[in-house]
């Protein structure tokens, strides 16, 4: 399985401000995925990154809102711009990891869990 | 469009007992994969057990089997002798091709788990 770190684990922001999130994997990957999981609700894939081009977005997604950056094979941000309180989320990334089956196996990072006042 | 859906918002067993979460899919596709994940407290996205739409045999990890049954569109996880940090939320999830590179997961609602002594 992939090692998957992000950072923050966790933080609380003021409305209005914008958070920055890491995601860090322990090898090169081609796609980085960033979910949402919105409290007590099931994970939304926000957007897919691929390494310099850039991130496609999922219907009710945009990119003013989450920029996404992917400098190299084992990194991205996610930002969350110009927060609200509906933005208090979990925030995960993950990546593909061939397996022996017809489709590849997604595993996912910690997460980030923000609380937005 | 596809679709996953578990019934069972949530789920008692006691420890060492067997228990099924059930799991049923709706899509189009003859080629799919099918995931089952965990999610702790913590937040982080444990994977578990992956299927095959293709896969002749049901998928098993440990003491994680998949019951999958094509025909009636089920996917159902089965958890063996049961422990009591078993106690989460279950989530399946099915892979939705659209091109190349591009797949999408697609999750259900979700089904918490309590495990009792």
């Amino acid at each position: 399985s992939a090692v998957i770190s992000q950072k923050p684990s966790r933080d609380i922001c003021q409305r209005g401000t914008s958070l920055t999130i890491q995601c860090q994997v322990d090898s090169q990957v081609t796609m980085m995925f960033w979910y949402r999981q919105q409290p007590g609700q099931s994970l939304t894939l926000i957007a897919t990154a691929n390494q310099g081009s850039e991130a496609t977005y999922e219907s009710g997604f945009v990119i003013d809102k989450f920029p996404i950056s992917r400098p190299n094979l084992t990194f991205s941000t996610l930002t969350v711009s110009n927060m609200s309180p509906e933005d208090s989320s979990i925030y995960l990334c993950s990546v593909d990891r061939p397996s022996q089956g017809a489709y590849n196996e997604q595993f996912f990072g910690p997460g980030t869990r923000l609380t937005v006042l | 469009a596809q679709k996953i859906t578990q019934t069972q918002p949530g789920m008692f067993v006691q420890e060492k007992e067997a228990v099924t979460l059930d799991c049923t899919y709706d899509t189009s596709d003859q080629s799919y994969g099918l995931f089952w994940y965990k999610q702790p407290s913590s937040g982080e996205m444990i994977f578990l057990i992956y299927q095959g739409s293709y896969d002749e045999q049901n998928a098993t990890e440990g003491r994680y089997s998949l019951n999958f049954q094509k025909a009636r569109k089920s996917a159902n996880l089965v958890i063996s002798a049961s422990q009591l940090g078993d106690s989460a939320m279950y989530f399946c999830a099915m892979r939705e091709r659209r091109s190349y590179n591009t797949d999408k997961l697609i999750f259900g609602t979700g089904t918490r788990l309590q495990v009792f002594p």
